[in-house]
C-alpha cells in the first residue's frame, strides 16, 4: 500500500491565484480530512468527510473548498489565494476510532 | 480555552535523561486519546495509544487521568532520536480527532 500520497509537495502561488492539492489513499479508509500547519504551530482542521459524497467543515474553512466524489481522493481547492494561506497542509484519513495516517504534507507559499 | 493544552516547551535534556510531558483535555466526552510523534518538516506519526489503565511500550509510558482530564507521556532512557514535537490528541464522539499544539523535546549529547 502507498497509504495517504499528497501532490505537489512544494508550491508557489501569486496572490489570487489558484490550485488544487491533491490527496488520494488506497487503504479504503472512510474517513478523510485536511490540516493546515503554521511554522510552530499545532495542526488545524480545514475540512474532514465521513465517506463518499460526504463533507463538513472544521476549525478554518475560510478561503478553501472539498469534495469527494469516490473513497480514494480527497482534493482541496484554494479558489483566491492570500498571503494567510502560506502554510504545510497535511491529508490524513482513517478507519473507524483507530489511528489516523497522515501524508506527507504539501509546503504552500503564496506571494 | 484550547481543547486540548500542552506545554510547546522545548524540553531540553541530556540523553539518558527521563522526561515527562502532560496534556490536558476540556472535552469530558473525549472517549480515546494518542500520543503523535512529529519530526522536523514530516508529518505526524501514532507513537502510541493511551489507556485507562496506563499502558507502556519500551522505554515509553502514557497514562491516562479521567477525572483530572490530563494525559501524561514519560520517556525514559531518552535517546538523540527521541528530539522531536509530540503531539497529544484526543479523539471524541464523532470520531474527530483534536490535536494539541505539541511539546517540543530536544536531547543533547
Amino acid at each position: 500500500n502507498a497509504g495517504v500520497t499528497q501532490t505537489p509537495k512544494f508550491r508557489i502561488l501569486k496572490i489570487g491565484q489558484s490550485m488544487t492539492l491533491q490527496c488520494a489513499q488506497d487503504m479504503n479508509h472512510n474517513y478523510m480530512y485536511w490540516y493546515r500547519q503554521d511554522p510552530g504551530m499545532g495542526l488545524k482542521l480545514i475540512y474532514y468527510s465521513v465517506g463518499a459524497g460526504i463533507t463538513d467543515k472544521g476549525e478554518v474553512p475560510n478561503g478553501y473548498n472539498v469534495s469527494r466524489s469516490t473513497t480514494e481522493y480527497f482534493p482541496l481547492r484554494l479558489e483566491l489565494a492570500a498571503p494567510s494561506q502560506t502554510s504545510v497542509y497535511f491529508c490524513a484519513s482513517k478507519p473507524v476510532g483507530n489511528e489516523q495516517f497522515f501524508g506527507p504534507g504539501t509546503r504552500l507559499t503564496v506571494l | 480555552r484550547k481543547e486540548v493544552e500542552q506545554d510547546p516547551g522545548p524540553f531540553n535534556v541530556p540523553e539518558g535523561a527521563t522526561v515527562a510531558f502532560n496534556c490536558t483535555y476540556s472535552n469530558s466526552a473525549s472517549q480515546s486519546f494518542f500520543w503523535y510523534r512529529q519530526d522536523c518538516r514530516k508529518e505526524p506519526k501514532l507513537l502510541m495509544s493511551v489507556y485507562s489503565s496506563g499502558n507502556e511500550d519500551g522505554r515509553f509510558t502514557a497514562q491516562l487521568n479521567r477525572a483530572s482530564q490530563y494525559i501524561s507521556l514519560l520517556i525514559r532512557d531518552s535517546k538523540l532520536s527521541d528530539s522531536a514535537t509530540y503531539l497529544c490528541v484526543d479523539l471524541n464522539a464523532g470520531n474527530m480527532l483534536t490535536f494539541g499544539g505539541g511539546t517540543r523535546l530536544m536531547v543533547k549529547p
